[in-house]
């Protein structure tokens, strides 16, 4: 199983800033597989970012996805109100189970 | 626009089954290309992924759960299916359903249940 450590666990900034986010796996992904959510209180995961960089229908252009191998990364620049959420990555392997990070919570500074 | 409904009991006694339905709407689950599936959410945890069926009944289950879990589809009802059993009080969690999109380049989950919580207990 692919482990995927998300880094840092809270993150507090201001609107406004910029804010980055780390996604790790215990072994390679490939691009095509990682993929990135949002959650807010009370609501399902919704869809950002899917092949590590491709944005998912209707998400700003705010929210950029980078990274390969083993490491990827959120970046999500001049934040809105509404950005202030928990934040996962996943992985899909064709052998392997399908795992998430644990998450980053984006918090308000 | 595709709709995922989760339903079930909220409340199951420990050593039963845990037994939820997700009924498809705006979609069906026949249309090839994607895994219908089960993740669920630990309370004030993160996600989990719990399995997945294709719509030819091919199923793909979490090693952690295999031996409790099973999912099933109905396609001439377009819903699909989660039974977890024995279910325990670690099985206490909010339970959604979603659509993964299985294609070249593009592996992820686009649509998901409001979720349902689900708690073990006597």
């Amino acid at each position: 199983e692919i482990v995927l450590t998300q880094s840092p666990g809270t993150l507090s900034l201001s609107p406004g800033e910029r804010a980055t986010l780390s996604c790790r796996a215990s072994q390679s992904v490939s691009s095509s597989f990682l993929a990135w959510y949002q959650q807010k209180p009370g609501q399902a995961p919704r869809l950002l970012i899917y092949g590590a960089s491709t944005r998912a229908t209707g998400i700003p252009d705010r929210f950029t996805g980078s990274g390969s191998g083993a490491d990827f990364t959120l970046t999500i620049n001049s934040l809105e109100p509404e950005d202030f959420a928990v934040y996962y990555c996943q992985q899909y392997g064709s052998s392997q189970p399908i795992t998430f990070g644990q998450g980053t919570r984006l918090e308000i500074k | 626009q595709v709709q995922l409904q989760e339903s079930g009991p909220g409340l199951v006694k420990p050593s039963q089954t845990l037994s939820l339905t997700c009924t498809v709407s705006g979609g069906s689950i026949k249309s090839g290309g994607y895994y219908w599936s089960w993740i669920r959410q630990h309370p004030g945890k993160g996600l989990e992924w719990i399995g997945y069926i294709y719509y030819t009944g091919s199923t793909s289950y979490n090693p952690s759960l295999k031996s409790r879990l099973s999912i099933s589809a109905d396609t001439s009802k377009n819903q699909f299916s989660l039974n977890l059993s024995p279910a325990t009080a670690a099985d206490t969690a909010v339970y959604y359903c979603g659509r993964f999109v299985w294609s070249p380049n593009k592996y992820y989950f686009d649509f998901w249940g409001q979720g349902t919580l689900v708690t073990v207990s006597s």
